[in-house]
């Protein structure tokens, strides 16, 4: 079965340096979304991505936020500056169809800021 | 914007107990609703989905949820729990217009005991 895959599955990383989060998206799909969790909080909605193009985006995706496709199968969320309260688990999610809310999600890459 | 509640935080239950998970929404116009479910280590996955029809709905596993409009509900019921189905489930709202991002509720453990 296709599934959505994301590395690392854990990074650590010094309260202002860059990370990035790294998706490969199921590869028929052609909607992408960052989610995040932090923890004993909800998921919450990051972004949307179609078209080489950002669709949506939340108000926690401020401009330390950046989301690339740089080839034709992976998915990058990018986050510059970081903050201690980024620490978070990130999930990246595909889907075929865009309004049919049926995502389907990769395990999470865990960014501990310190 | 809509919101999602989940009341229960953790539910413990014997093998063969049934089930059934709170969830509550709040939102002006038509929605989609969905359960997902996360095992230990493993991705969200989609449990089931509604968008019209029948408001009893069926997913994998032998779950079912009910959408009882008057009450902006979407209970996940199981009649029988197995210690298979340990793990987290998040009921999740999708509205139109700027609401069309999924929104999870905060989730409810379940652990089923053998």
């Amino acid at each position: 079965e296709p599934e959505v895959t994301q590395t690392p599955s854990h990074q650590v990383t010094q309260m202002g340096q860059e990370v990035i989060l790294r998706c490969v998206p199921i590869s028929n799909h052609l909607y992408f979304y960052w989610y995040r969790q932090i923890l004993g909080q909800k998921v919450e909605f990051l972004v949307s991505f179609y078209n080489n193009e950002i669709s949506e985006k939340s108000e926690i995706f401020d401009d330390r936020f950046s989301v690339e496709r740089p080839d034709g199968s992976n998915f990058t969320l990018k986050i510059r500056s970081t903050k201690l309260e980024d620490s978070a688990m990130y999930f990246c999610a595909s889907s075929r169809e865009r309004n049919t809310g049926e995502l389907f999600f990769g395990e999470g890459s865990r960014l501990t800021v310190l | 914007a809509q919101s999602v509640s989940q009341h229960n935080h953790h539910v413990i239950l014997s093998e063969a107990a049934s089930l059934e998970l709170g969830c509550n929404y709040s939102y002006g116009g038509t929605v989609n609703l969905f359960w997902y479910v996360q095992y230990p280590g493993q991705h969200l996955q989609l449990l089931l989905k509604y968008f019209s029809g029948d408001p009893l709905v069926k997913g994998i596993k032998g779950f079912e949820a009910e959408f009882i409009k008057s009450k902006f509900s979407f209970n996940l019921r199981k009649p029988s729990v197995q210690w298979s189905d340990t793990a987290e489930y998040f009921c999740a709202v999708r509205g139109s217009g700027s609401a069309r991002q999924l929104t999870f509720g905060s989730g409810t453990q379940l652990t089923v005991l053998p």
